[in-house]
């Protein structure tokens, strides 16, 4: 069965204090994985796709990294306005487009 | 360039209600993914879209249904509503079914509670 397993559940950094969250998955043929952000009240917002292991992807703070069995989500020197919860997210190989996310990780992050 | 826009932003409903949310995707995509998020988990897939068929489909009763109209906007339809039905239902869109370089783009949801 794919699933997608995050951890932690809730992070809580100090300004400046850098980080990961992990993302374990199990699908059958890995067709793409992705994250995502997501605010309070709001839609999830895409941050990056990632295809194939050894491959990495950043934007601002944010560094995404894949292995064959896991993805890291790296933030370095985080500020307050990184708060949010992030989910990873897997698309099969034998599906038409549908994503299976994980429960996400609440990354809080004080000044 | 307008995202995805979903109505109504919140709604309360009893159980036994029927129920029928909306959704016009970003500009430029042609299919509509419906998820249902409950508090503290991530998006469960109900549905997807595209050229105004169901596509695929996850492990959702037939009480939840939809459909895909010309413009590409899209309707869920939820029947018999259950308590449990309450969740954050987004709406997504695409650029071409399973297209390999196109990611899902969520609208902000509609916050369905059943009483």
């Amino acid at each position: 069965e794919d699933q997608v397993t995050q951890s932690p559940e809730a992070l809580r950094l100090q300004e400046g204090e850098s980080s990961s969250l992990n993302c374990s998955y199990t699908v059958s043929g890995l067709r793409g994985l992705f994250w995502y952000r997501q605010d309070p009240g709001k839609g999830p917002e895409f941050l990056f796709t990632l295809y194939s292991a050894g491959e990495e992807k950043e934007k601002e703070r944010l560094k995404a990294t894949l292995t064959k069995k896991e993805s890291f989500l790296h933030i370095t020197a985080p500020k307050p306005e990184d708060s949010a919860t992030y989910l990873c997210a897997v698309q099969a190989g034998g599906s038409q487009g549908n994503l299976i996310f994980g429960k996400g990780t609440k990354l809080s992050v004080k000044p | 360039d307008a995202g995805v826009t979903q109505s109504p932003t919140h709604l309360i409903k009893t159980r036994g209600q029927q129920v029928t949310l909306r959704c016009s995707p970003k500009s430029g995509h042609d299919t509509v993914s419906w998820y249902q998020q409950a508090l503290g988990q991530g998006p469960q897939f109900i549905f997807q879209y595209y050229e105004e068929e169901e596509r695929q489909r996850g492990n959702f009763p037939d009480r939840f249904s939809g459909h895909q109209f010309p413009n590409y906007s899209s309707e869920l339809n939820v029947n018999a509503l259950l308590l449990g039905d309450s969740a954050l239902y987004l709406c997504a869109s695409s650029l071409r079914q399973g297209a390999y370089n196109s990611p899902l783009h969520f609208g902000n949801g509609t916050r369905l509670t059943v009483t």
